[in-house]
C-alpha cells in the first residue's frame, strides 16, 4: 500500500530559524500533499505537488520532489511559534495514506 | 456551509453500544472520506466515496464498520458494537473531485468506555 512516512518524528528550533522535514513513500503517485495539524483542530491542506513538478514554493513553505528517490521535503522558512504543529505528507491514489507525521516545536 | 462540518464533536461512549458519526461534506464535492487517527499514530484510511461509484470500503478494520452517503451529500459511519479501540478521532474529508486538495472536518473525537 502507499504510504507517507515523514521524518524526523520531532523537531524542536528557535523561532526564525529554518525547519526541514522529510517525506518517503512506497509507490508511484500523481501527487503529494503536504498537511499541518495543530493540536486539538483539523487538519489543514498547505500544499501539494504533482509527479511532474521537482518544486514549490507557497509564502514561506518550499517543497521538493524527487520521483526517483520516492521522497518529498517540506522546508518552512523563518519559522514562527505559530508553526508548532505536526506535519503530516500524503499520497494520492483513490486514497489518501498519511504517516505519523513530524512533531515541529518552535520555540519563541 | 463554507467547510466540512462533523457531528458530534465528541462522544463517549459505552462498550457495545453502536455510534453514528456524521460529515457533511463542502456543496459540489464529489469526493468524500473518512479517516480515523488513534492516539500516537498517523491517518488510517476507512472509506471512500467518489459520485455515484461503488464505495471503497477497503479500509474499514471489521465488519462492524459501515458508511454511506445519501444523495452523495451526507455521509454517516456507524460503529456497531462499540470496542475499547475504537476509541480515536474520526476524520472526514470532501474533495472537488478526488485528485486535488482537502478539506477535512475537526473531527469527532470517540471515546469507549
Amino acid at each position: 500500500s502507499q504510504q507517507g512516512e515523514e521524518d524526523p518524528q520531532a523537531l524542536s528550533i528557535q523561532e526564525g530559524e529554518n525547519a526541514t522535514m522529510n517525506c518517503s513513500y512506497k509507490t508511484s503517485i500523481n501527487n503529494l500533499q503536504w498537511y499541518r495539524q495543530n493540536s486539538g483542530r483539523g487538519l489543514v491542506h498547505l500544499i501539494l505537488i504533482r509527479s511532474n513538478e521537482r518544486e514549490k514554493h507557497s509564502g514561506r513553505l518550499r517543497v521538493t520532489l524527487d520521483t526517483s528517490k520516492k521522497s518529498s521535503s517540506l522546508l518552512i522558512t523563518a519559522s514562527r511559534a505559530a508553526d508548532t504543529a505536526s506535519y503530516f505528507c500524503a499520497t494520492d491514489g483513490n486514497q489518501f495514506y498519511f504517516g505519523t507525521g513530524t512533531s515541529l516545536t518552535v520555540i519563541p | 456551509g463554507a467547510g466540512v462540518s462533523q457531528s458530534p464533536s465528541n462522544k463517549v461512549t459505552e462498550k457495545g453500544k453502536d455510534v453514528e458519526l456524521r460529515c457533511d461534506p463542502i456543496s459540489g464535492h464529489t469526493a468524500l472520506y473518512w479517516y480515523r487517527q488513534s492516539l500516537g499514530q498517523g491517518l488510517e484510511f476507512l472509506i471512500y466515496f467518489q459520485g455515484n461509484s461503488a464505495p471503497d470500503k477497503s479500509g474499514l478494520p471489521s465488519d462492524r464498520f459501515s458508511a454511506e452517503r445519501t444523495g452523495g451529500s451526507v455521509s454517516t459511519l456507524t460503529i456497531q458494537r462499540t470496542q475499547q479501540e475504537d476509541s480515536a478521532v474520526y476524520l472526514c474529508a470532501s474533495s472537488l473531485d478526488g485528485y486535488y486538495g482537502y478539506t477535512f472536518g475537526s473531527g469527532t473525537r470517540l471515546t469507549v468506555v
